[in-house]
Protein backbone atom coordinates (compact mmCIF):
# COMPACT_ATOMS: atom_id res chain seq x y z
CA UNK A 1 0.00 0.00 0.00
CA UNK A 2 0.85 3.54 -0.24
CA UNK A 3 3.52 4.43 2.42
CA UNK A 4 4.88 7.87 3.50
CA UNK A 5 8.55 8.22 5.37
CA UNK A 6 9.12 11.43 6.79
CA UNK A 7 12.53 12.35 8.84
CA UNK A 8 13.81 13.50 11.02
CA UNK A 9 11.18 13.03 14.18
CA UNK A 10 12.58 15.75 15.94
CA UNK A 11 14.72 18.69 14.77
CA UNK A 12 15.89 21.20 16.82
CA UNK A 13 17.83 24.59 15.25
CA UNK A 14 18.69 28.22 16.43
CA UNK A 15 16.60 31.33 15.47
CA UNK A 16 17.97 32.35 11.70
CA UNK A 17 19.36 28.76 10.79
CA UNK A 18 17.56 26.66 7.89
CA UNK A 19 15.70 23.62 8.59
CA UNK A 20 15.30 20.84 6.20
CA UNK A 21 13.08 18.26 6.13
CA UNK A 22 12.92 15.06 4.08
CA UNK A 23 10.09 12.84 2.82
CA UNK A 24 10.06 9.34 1.01
CA UNK A 25 6.89 7.79 -0.84
CA UNK A 26 6.21 4.66 -2.17
CA UNK A 27 3.02 5.06 -4.62
CA UNK A 28 4.83 6.08 -7.90
CA UNK A 29 1.29 7.18 -9.49
CA UNK A 30 1.34 9.94 -6.34
CA UNK A 31 1.83 13.50 -8.11
CA UNK A 32 0.50 15.74 -5.35
CA UNK A 33 2.52 16.66 -2.23
CA UNK A 34 1.46 19.24 0.31
CA UNK A 35 3.35 20.21 3.49
CA UNK A 36 0.80 21.10 6.82
CA UNK A 37 2.30 22.91 10.01
CA UNK A 38 0.11 22.00 12.96
CA UNK A 39 0.60 24.13 15.78
CA UNK A 40 -0.08 22.88 19.60
CA UNK A 41 -4.73 22.91 19.98
CA UNK A 42 -4.95 23.11 15.95
CA UNK A 43 -5.46 21.23 12.72
CA UNK A 44 -2.97 20.91 10.18
CA UNK A 45 -2.47 24.37 8.01
CA UNK A 46 -1.70 23.99 4.54
CA UNK A 47 2.40 25.95 4.18
CA UNK A 48 2.99 24.69 0.60
CA UNK A 49 2.31 22.16 -1.38
CA UNK A 50 3.73 20.97 -5.19
CA UNK A 51 2.45 18.68 -8.18
CA UNK A 52 4.25 16.45 -10.20
CA UNK A 53 5.35 18.66 -12.96
CA UNK A 54 7.35 21.02 -11.08
CA UNK A 55 10.66 20.27 -9.18
CA UNK A 56 10.78 23.27 -6.76
CA UNK A 57 8.68 25.70 -5.34
CA UNK A 58 8.95 28.61 -3.04
CA UNK A 59 7.22 31.32 -0.87
CA UNK A 60 9.41 33.62 1.03
CA UNK A 61 10.89 31.62 3.42
CA UNK A 62 9.13 28.53 2.61
CA UNK A 63 10.57 26.14 -0.27
CA UNK A 64 9.66 22.64 -1.47
CA UNK A 65 11.74 20.29 -3.92
CA UNK A 66 10.68 17.68 -5.46
CA UNK A 67 12.88 14.46 -7.02
CA UNK A 68 10.21 12.13 -8.99
CA UNK A 69 12.91 9.47 -9.96
CA UNK A 70 13.66 8.71 -6.41
CA UNK A 71 10.42 9.41 -5.04
CA UNK A 72 11.94 12.45 -2.81
CA UNK A 73 10.15 15.90 -1.16
CA UNK A 74 11.85 17.93 1.15
CA UNK A 75 10.70 20.40 3.09
CA UNK A 76 13.47 23.72 3.32
CA UNK A 77 12.80 27.06 5.98
CA UNK A 78 15.73 29.57 5.82
CA UNK A 79 15.99 32.36 7.96
CA UNK A 80 14.10 29.98 10.95
CA UNK A 81 12.00 32.24 13.66
CA UNK A 82 10.66 30.93 16.97
CA UNK A 83 6.70 31.23 15.70
CA UNK A 84 8.07 28.19 13.39
CA UNK A 85 7.96 25.78 16.11
CA UNK A 86 5.54 23.52 15.48
CA UNK A 87 5.01 19.87 14.18
CA UNK A 88 5.40 19.76 10.00
CA UNK A 89 3.62 16.99 8.15
CA UNK A 90 4.57 15.81 4.43
CA UNK A 91 1.57 14.38 2.39
CA UNK A 92 1.17 12.40 -1.01
CA UNK A 93 -1.60 12.04 -3.35
CA UNK A 94 -2.54 10.46 -6.56
CA UNK A 95 -3.41 11.91 -9.68
CA UNK A 96 -6.18 14.64 -8.83
CA UNK A 97 -7.72 14.49 -11.99
CA UNK A 98 -9.42 10.74 -10.98
CA UNK A 99 -10.31 12.67 -7.72
CA UNK A 100 -8.89 10.63 -5.51
CA UNK A 101 -8.67 12.55 -2.31
CA UNK A 102 -6.97 10.50 -0.41
CA UNK A 103 -3.66 12.25 1.26
CA UNK A 104 -1.28 9.92 2.91
CA UNK A 105 0.92 11.68 5.24
CA UNK A 106 4.26 11.47 7.21
CA UNK A 107 4.89 10.58 10.57
CA UNK A 108 5.54 14.60 11.45
CA UNK A 109 8.70 16.45 12.60
CA UNK A 110 8.77 18.29 15.56
CA UNK A 111 10.82 21.50 15.25
CA UNK A 112 11.84 23.33 17.82
CA UNK A 113 13.29 27.33 17.23
CA UNK A 114 15.74 28.63 19.98
CA UNK A 115 15.62 32.13 20.21
CA UNK B 1 -14.00 33.15 4.57
CA UNK B 2 -14.77 31.42 7.01
CA UNK B 3 -12.35 28.35 7.77
CA UNK B 4 -13.54 24.51 8.08
CA UNK B 5 -15.86 24.26 11.21
CA UNK B 6 -16.05 21.45 13.48
CA UNK B 7 -18.47 20.62 16.23
CA UNK B 8 -18.11 19.91 19.37
CA UNK B 9 -14.40 20.22 19.57
CA UNK B 10 -14.04 17.98 22.64
CA UNK B 11 -16.11 15.16 23.82
CA UNK B 12 -16.02 12.50 26.40
CA UNK B 13 -17.64 9.55 26.21
CA UNK B 14 -17.35 5.56 28.04
CA UNK B 15 -16.47 2.09 26.39
CA UNK B 16 -19.81 0.73 24.25
CA UNK B 17 -21.53 4.63 23.61
CA UNK B 18 -21.88 6.28 19.87
CA UNK B 19 -20.78 9.58 18.85
CA UNK B 20 -21.42 11.80 16.53
CA UNK B 21 -18.80 14.72 15.12
CA UNK B 22 -20.17 17.38 12.77
CA UNK B 23 -17.85 19.20 10.11
CA UNK B 24 -19.20 22.58 7.77
CA UNK B 25 -16.80 22.87 5.02
CA UNK B 26 -15.56 26.39 4.12
CA UNK B 27 -18.31 28.21 2.11
CA UNK B 28 -18.44 26.86 -1.66
CA UNK B 29 -16.49 23.44 -0.80
CA UNK B 30 -17.76 20.83 -1.95
CA UNK B 31 -15.86 17.76 -0.80
CA UNK B 32 -15.20 16.52 3.04
CA UNK B 33 -12.66 14.19 4.06
CA UNK B 34 -12.10 13.15 7.01
CA UNK B 35 -9.13 11.66 9.01
CA UNK B 36 -8.11 10.29 12.58
CA UNK B 37 -5.15 11.45 14.47
CA UNK B 38 -3.24 9.55 17.00
CA UNK B 39 0.05 9.16 18.54
CA UNK B 40 0.76 5.91 17.69
CA UNK B 41 -0.78 6.07 13.85
CA UNK B 42 -0.46 9.69 13.15
CA UNK B 43 -3.10 10.48 10.59
CA UNK B 44 -5.41 8.42 8.63
CA UNK B 45 -7.92 8.64 6.46
CA UNK B 46 -11.06 7.51 7.47
CA UNK B 47 -13.48 8.66 4.09
CA UNK B 48 -14.19 10.81 1.71
CA UNK B 49 -17.63 12.30 0.83
CA UNK B 50 -18.85 14.47 -2.31
CA UNK B 51 -22.05 15.20 -3.78
CA UNK B 52 -23.85 13.25 -0.39
CA UNK B 53 -22.00 10.18 -1.48
CA UNK B 54 -19.17 8.13 0.23
CA UNK B 55 -16.48 8.30 -2.62
CA UNK B 56 -13.48 7.09 -0.85
CA UNK B 57 -13.10 4.93 2.35
CA UNK B 58 -9.77 3.86 4.80
CA UNK B 59 -8.96 0.99 6.27
CA UNK B 60 -11.51 1.73 9.40
CA UNK B 61 -14.00 -0.94 10.59
CA UNK B 62 -17.50 -0.48 9.79
CA UNK B 63 -18.28 1.19 13.18
CA UNK B 64 -17.28 3.68 11.98
CA UNK B 65 -19.68 5.98 9.27
CA UNK B 66 -20.60 9.06 8.02
CA UNK B 67 -22.80 11.02 5.44
CA UNK B 68 -22.75 14.56 3.55
CA UNK B 69 -25.98 17.09 3.47
CA UNK B 70 -27.29 18.57 0.60
CA UNK B 71 -25.56 22.10 2.07
CA UNK B 72 -22.49 19.93 2.00
CA UNK B 73 -22.21 19.62 5.98
CA UNK B 74 -20.84 16.44 7.02
CA UNK B 75 -21.48 14.13 10.00
CA UNK B 76 -19.19 11.07 10.99
CA UNK B 77 -20.25 8.62 13.54
CA UNK B 78 -18.41 6.02 15.53
CA UNK B 79 -20.58 3.37 17.31
CA UNK B 80 -19.70 1.08 20.10
CA UNK B 81 -16.69 2.91 21.55
CA UNK B 82 -13.48 1.36 21.81
CA UNK B 83 -10.60 2.77 24.30
CA UNK B 84 -8.56 2.71 20.62
CA UNK B 85 -11.03 5.11 19.38
CA UNK B 86 -9.77 7.94 21.40
CA UNK B 87 -8.36 10.17 18.65
CA UNK B 88 -8.12 13.67 17.24
CA UNK B 89 -10.81 13.85 14.59
CA UNK B 90 -10.31 15.99 11.75
CA UNK B 91 -11.86 17.60 8.70
CA UNK B 92 -11.21 18.67 5.82
CA UNK B 93 -12.64 20.34 2.78
CA UNK B 94 -12.20 21.21 -0.67
CA UNK B 95 -13.50 22.90 -3.69
CA UNK B 96 -14.30 19.84 -5.55
CA UNK B 97 -12.93 16.36 -6.36
CA UNK B 98 -10.42 17.44 -8.86
CA UNK B 99 -8.82 19.74 -6.42
CA UNK B 100 -6.29 18.37 -4.15
CA UNK B 101 -5.67 21.22 -1.93
CA UNK B 102 -7.50 20.26 1.45
CA UNK B 103 -8.58 23.00 3.94
CA UNK B 104 -8.45 21.50 8.02
CA UNK B 105 -10.53 22.53 10.88
CA UNK B 106 -9.68 22.27 14.42
CA UNK B 107 -10.35 18.74 15.01
CA UNK B 108 -12.66 17.47 17.45
CA UNK B 109 -10.98 15.62 20.51
CA UNK B 110 -12.60 12.63 21.41
CA UNK B 111 -11.67 10.72 24.61
CA UNK B 112 -13.12 7.03 25.77
CA UNK B 113 -13.67 6.18 28.95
Amino acid sequence: GENVEQHPSTLSVQEGDSAVIKCTYSDSASNYFPWYKQELGKGPQLIIDIRSNVGEKKDQRIAVTLNKTAKHFSLHITETQPEDSAVYFCAASRDRNTGFQKLVFGTGTRLLVSP
Amino acid sequence: KAGVTQTPRYLIKTRGQQVTLSCSPISGHRSVSWYQQTPGQGLQFLFEYFSETQRNKGNFPGRFSGRQFSNSRSEMNVSTLELGDSALYLCASSRDRSTDTQYFGPGTRLTVL
